[in-house]
């Protein structure tokens, strides 16, 4: 099955900086990943995501790109805000099924 | 926050006792998810519907069970086969309009057993 890796595990940034988390998958047939949000205690929720037929995404501050190639896509968030902090989830989807990475837990410092 | 809940928030049951969580959806949505969550970790998926009366297992179905009788509800029971059942329990849903890719996640239930 699909086999999602997602690096940091933590990143921690200076208000205004960017960051930038990173994720492979193994499945050469995944052809959809969102990316989701996940704020202390609440429920994911969908901040950006991109089909296999697109290489980048923008939606204000946050841009996702795509490497098919070499099977690994990206999240990059500018002039991060306190409100940014948070764990970010990537996901692969093949089939009817999403596999998760392991999460990223981002602190933005003020 | 509407559109799909999940009851209770917080559940605790003694080891060895069967709990089974809600899952319910107004979206119309077809498909419907259950998603494991420990802590410092990514999410895990336990088992899946498409349609009513059918469902399939995920990664980590053992101990677990569920049942689809309604489009609206797919509820999850924790057995006592499940050896480490202390978690976060996560819902979802998503519709086959949209090719079945975003999921609503439920706000989620947090299960404790001692």
């Amino acid at each position: 099955g699909e086999n999602v890796e997602q690096h940091p595990s933590t990143l921690s940034v200076q208000e205004g900086d960017s960051a930038v988390i990173k994720c492979t998958y193994s499945d050469s047939a995944s052809n959809y990943f969102p990316w989701y949000k996940q704020e202390l205690g609440k429920r994911p929720q969908l901040i950006i995501d991109i089909r296999s037929n697109v290489g980048e995404k923008k939606d204000q501050r946050i841009a996702v790109t795509l490497n098919k190639t070499a099977k690994h896509f990206s999240l990059h968030i500018t002039e991060t805000q306190p409100e940014d902090s948070a764990v970010y989830f990537c996901a692969a989807r093949a089939g009817n099924m999403l596999t998760f990475g392991g999460g990223t837990r981002l602190m933005v410092k003020p | 926050d509407g559109g799909i809940t999940q009851s209770p928030k917080y559940l605790f049951r003694k080891e060895g006792q069967n709990v089974t969580l809600s899952c319910e959806q107004n979206l119309n949505h077809d498909a419907m998810y259950w998603y494991r969550q420990d802590p410092g970790q990514g999410l895990r998926l336990i088992y899946y519907s498409q349609i009513v009366n059918d469902f399939q297992k995920g990664d980590i179905a053992e101990g677990y069970s569920v049942s689809r009788e309604k489009k609206e509800s797919f509820p999850l029971t924790v057995t006592s086969a499940q050896k480490n059942p202390t978690a976060f329990y996560l819902c979802a849903s998503s519709s086959s309009r949209t090719g079945g890719r975003e999921q609503y996640f439920g706000p989620g239930t947090r299960l404790t057993v001692t």
